[in-house]
């Protein structure tokens, strides 16, 4: 168990809708960040987090959105759904930027 | 940008040693690390190297020379249970005042036979 909780497990939906993906850090952890890893690749990091404030964007859609609470949950926000999206969305957290990084169990997104 | 490279796939045989590579091209390197995914599941940690050298922790160790852009994992005893993915990552600090960005490479896909 990473400490690291992301809800929901599974997600259906369809091309056009909006789902929001939630994730709780590691108590402690200051650091949360996001990733999207389709089937057979690569994991590909989309944004950071720091204390409730951005802190880095990787390959995010405008599509896609997120938000880290003063409590430090963090959202991430996908919407105008495609085919495409359909991935497992990872979360992860950390105390600090250049220290490991610990995974929640992903949510797994499909698109009907 | 960057660019990290490892096998796709390796196969090695139960009790055996196996070396993963990791070659790497960044600005600003901060740090490596390696993880291991089982399928559908959630990356989990392994090592972390910031200086040359070897780490060891218990069957698995990891290598790192940053004036060769290079790592290896070595997973010795192997047993079937690391039959997995082995995703090498790569921190690098873009710009000062930044915070560090972590890369993954695609990963390799060791399979553990008997």
């Amino acid at each position: 168990d990473s400490g690291v909780t992301q809800t929901p497990k599974h997600l259906i939906t369809a091309t056009g809708q909006r789902v929001t993906l939630r994730c709780s850090p590691r108590s402690g952890d200051l650091s949360v960040y996001w990733y999207q890893q389709s089937l057979d690749q690569g994991l590909q990091f989309l944004i950071q987090y720091y204390n409730g404030e951005e802190r880095a964007k990787g390959n995010i859609l405008e599509r896609f959105s997120a938000q880290q609470f003063p409590d430090l949950h963090s959202e991430l926000n996908l919407s105008s759904l495609e085919l495409g999206d359909s991935a497992l969305y990872f979360c992860a957290s950390s105390v600090a930027s250049n220290q490991p990084q610990h995974f929640g169990d992903g949510t797994r997104l499909s698109i009907l | 940008g960057q660019n990290i490279d490892q096998p796709t796939e390796m196969t090695a045989t139960e009790g055996a040693i196996v070396q993963i590579n990791c070659t790497y091209q960044t600005s600003g390197f901060n740090g490596l690390f390696w993880y291991q995914q089982h399928a559908g599941e959630a990356p989990t940690f392994l090592s972390y190297n910031v200086l040359d050298g070897l780490e060891e922790k218990g069957r698995f160790s990891s290598f790192l020379s940053r004036s060769k852009g290079y790592s290896y994992l070595l997973l010795k005893e192997l047993q079937m249970k690391d039959s997995a993915s082995y995703l090498c990552a790569v921190s690098s600090l873009p710009n000062t005042g930044t915070a560090s960005k972590l890369t993954f490479g695609t990963g390799t896909r060791l399979q553990v036979t008997l």
